[in-house]
């Protein structure tokens, strides 16, 4: 069975700085999909970046950064330069692989509450 | 491009009567759509998947006789809980898939229906 796990319910960053949010999946699918999303108190989902499993180089959007380490299983977000936006929940989700018949479904981690201090 | 609106906003009802939350994808087809319900300060849970014009696919444990969900069209979903009880009071959050490139990648998220059963 697929598995989510974020291991840090809530982390603080100093403004400017860069944080690590961490993640760690599990599954025995070859091919999946990885996401970070982040939630604001307005409850709203906003898509930050994707990693798939087949992809060679770490995803970057931005500020933001996934720290892709398939042996390890670990999918870690890296925003850089924090800003008093960024505070909000942090949701990494994993979605199995594109083939007939997936139901391409996301399972979420628990969350990290991120707050960044001016 | 890719939004996803959900009406209404937010919702009051009395316990025992019925409520519909529609789900709307404004500028793309939406293949598979999903619904989550997300408690105060936990994660994401999905409650089930719905392709259009087929019967929805709903996650273990969840009650399909209490949460309707009705995909007519590529571009809206619907879902109904009948006669609602206070602890089904919750955030309700849809997602839609489209049918091709990044669109079919991604979910796309509402904003979400706060349900508050009195």
């Amino acid at each position: 069975a697929q598995k989510i796990t974020q291991t840090q319910p809530g982390m603080f960053v100093q403004e400017k700085e860069a944080v690590t949010l961490d993640c760690t999946y599990d599954t025995s699918d070859p091919s999946y999909g990885l996401f970070w999303y982040k939630q604001p108190s307005s409850g709203e989902m906003i898509f930050l970046i994707y990693q798939g499993s087949y992809d060679q180089q770490n995803a970057t959007e931005g500020r933001y950064s996934l720290n892709f380490q398939k042996a390890r299983k670990s999918a870690n977000l890296v925003i850089s330069a924090s800003q008093l936006g960024d505070s909000a929940m942090y949701f990494c989700a994993m979605r199995e692989g594109r083939r007939l018949g997936s139901s391409y479904k996301l399972i979420f981690g628990s969350g990290t509450r991120l707050l960044v201090r001016p | 491009g890719a939004v996803v609106s959900q009406h209404p906003s937010w919702v009051i009802c009395k316990s025992g009567t019925s409520v519909k939350i529609e789900c709307r994808s404004l500028d793309f087809q939406a293949t598979t759509m999903f619904w989550y319900r997300q408690f105060p300060k936990q994660s994401l849970m999905l409650m089930a998947t719905s392709n259009e014009g087929s019967k929805a696919t709903y996650e273990q444990g969840v009650e399909k006789d209490k949460f309707l969900i009705n995909h007519a069209s590529l571009t809206l979903s619907t879902l109904t809980v009948t006669s609602a009880h206070p602890e089904d009071s919750s955030f309700y959050i849809c997602s839609a898939r489209g049918t091709s490139g990044r669109l079919s990648v991604e979910q796309y998220f509402g904003p979400g229906t706060r349900l508050t059963v009195t």
